[in-house]
């Protein structure tokens, strides 16, 4: 069964700094691997997909990166900013044709200005 | 384009009591999914739908949960009876592509 986990629970940073988040997972049988981004009484939002065969993918300050051997995956931040505080979740979708995806227990960001 | 629409946004009721959800999906989106997200946790896969058939429902608990999508379009998750462990935030989200999942603002339910 796969579990998915994400270390730290919560991170405070202030505004300006870059920051890692991580992410595992133990079933290195993934198809893609997801980040999404959750605010307080909204849904969540897809912010980067990598499929398996990639290393990373980026768009604007954030970059993900996978390392599927390992069993690793990071969200890189760059210059934070206030609006950045949010949850942020990574998800795993098992194989093509299955998109069932299991999540992490996510990160809780804040950014102090 | 429109988003998910969800509702209720909130829902308080008593243990051993129905409850129902409502979910919108996306225009032209076939793939509809509800997750049960417990504080703290990461949502959970409850049932999948593409059109109006059931995919996936195997972490549904059938017992007390049901859900429907008669006409390929909107969707009901209802609970009978709840129980304490019922309180989380239920998501519906929509997919075209079974990729991309598009997800609503969630229905936020207490069991007292």
């Amino acid at each position: 069964k796969q579990e998915v986990t994400q270390i730290p629970a919560a991170l405070s940073v202030p505004e300006g700094e870059n920051l890692v988040l991580n992410c595992s997972f133990t079933d290195s049988a993934i198809y893609n691997l997801q980040w999404f981004r959750q605010d307080p009484g909204k849904g969540l939002t897809s912010l980067l997909l990598i499929q398996s065969s990639q290393r990373e993918q980026t768009s604007g300050r954030l970059n993900a990166s996978l390392d599927k051997s390992s069993g690793r995956s990071t969200l890189y931040i760059a210059a934070s900013q206030p609006g950045d505080s949010a949850t942020y979740l990574c998800a795993v979708t098992p194989n093509f044709g299955n998109e069932k995806l299991t999540f992490g227990t996510g990160t809780r960001l804040t950014i102090i200005p | 384009e429109a988003g998910v629409a969800q509702s209720p946004r909130y829902k308080i009721i008593e243990k051993r009591q129905s409850v129902a959800f409502w979910c919108n999906p996306i225009s032209g989106h076939a793939t509809l999914y509800w997750y049960q997200q417990i504080l703290g946790q990461g949502p959970k896969l409850l049932i999948q739908f593409q059109n109006n058939g059931v995919v996936d429902d195997s972490q549904l608990p059938k017992d007390r949960f049901s859900a429907e999508r008669l006409k390929g379009v909107d969707s009901t998750l209802k609970i009978q009876p709840a129980k304490l462990e019922d309180s989380a935030v239920y998501l519906c989200a929509s997919s075209r592509d079974r990729v991309t999942q598009y997800f609503g603002p969630g229905t936020r339910l207490t069991v007292l």
